[in-house]
């Protein structure tokens, strides 16, 4: 079975500090692995990672996949109250044929002011 | 336009009843989802629409039955649901197609909150 693992499960810290977010997966067939980002409802795409050792970054955010060794690093630096959500990875699996997105469990972040 | 739109956004009821959700979205997307998301879990995949054709049904029950009547539109019909089928329910849609998505991103809707009594 195809399974996406993150860690921690949940995570509080300070306004200000940074953090980092774990993905593990299985290797079969890898083809990208992406990050979401849920607050409320639905959930906000992030990054597309495909290559091994490339980072993606968006201002405060970052990300990188290592496929040696099957996991992906989301961090975020200068954290805010808005960052206060929950993080989703997630990757492309076979399903006959067909590709499905599959999440991981997600990792609930919470910014104290 | 870059949305996926959902209605409604609350839908509340009785295990008798017969009710739809609805999804929309113009972005020219020819992949379209549903998704099912209980509380504090990842969202689970439930069905996948490609080209208006039904391509994957991770073995929902078949009180649930969706629809895509063109490429803009997908909609989950809803009959006999029990108590435990309340959840938040996210349509999503993506360019590619199931049998090349694997480097495509899903553009999700709000969702639609179901509670069954």
């Amino acid at each position: 079975e195809d399974k996406v693992v993150q860690s921690p499960l949940s995570l509080v810290v300070h306004e200000g500090d940074t953090v980092t977010l774990n993905c593990s997966y299985e290797v079969t067939n890898f083809r990208s692995l992406l990050w979401y980002k849920q607050e409320k409802k639905a959930p906000t795409f992030l990054f597309m990672l495909t290559s091994s050792g490339i980072e993606k970054k968006s201002g405060r955010l970052s990300s990188i996949l290592d496929k040696k060794e099957l996991f992906s690093i989301l961090n975020i630096t200068a954290t805010q109250t808005g960052d206060s959500a929950v993080y989703l990875c997630a990757r492309w699996v076979s399903n006959f044929g067909n590709e499905k997105l599959t999440f991981g469990t997600g990792t609930r972040l919470t910014i104290i002011p | 336009d870059t949305e996926v739109t959902q209605t409604p956004k609350h839908l509340v009821m009785g295990m008798t009843n017969k009710k739809s959700l609805k999804c929309e979205q113009h972005m020219g997307h020819r992949a379209m989802y549903w998704y099912k998301q209980k509380a504090k879990k990842p969202p689970e995949l439930m069905f996948v629409y490609s080209y208006e054709k039904l391509s994957i049904n991770e073995s929902v029950p078949s009180r649930f039955s969706p629809e895509c009547p063109n490429s803009s539109l997908l909609n989950l019909h809803l009959h006999a649901l029990q108590p435990e089928d309340s959840a938040l329910y996210l349509c999503a849609s993506s360019q590619a197609t199931p049998q090349n998505s694997g480097a495509n991103v899903l553009t999700f809707g709000a969702g639609s909150r179901l509670t069954v009594l």
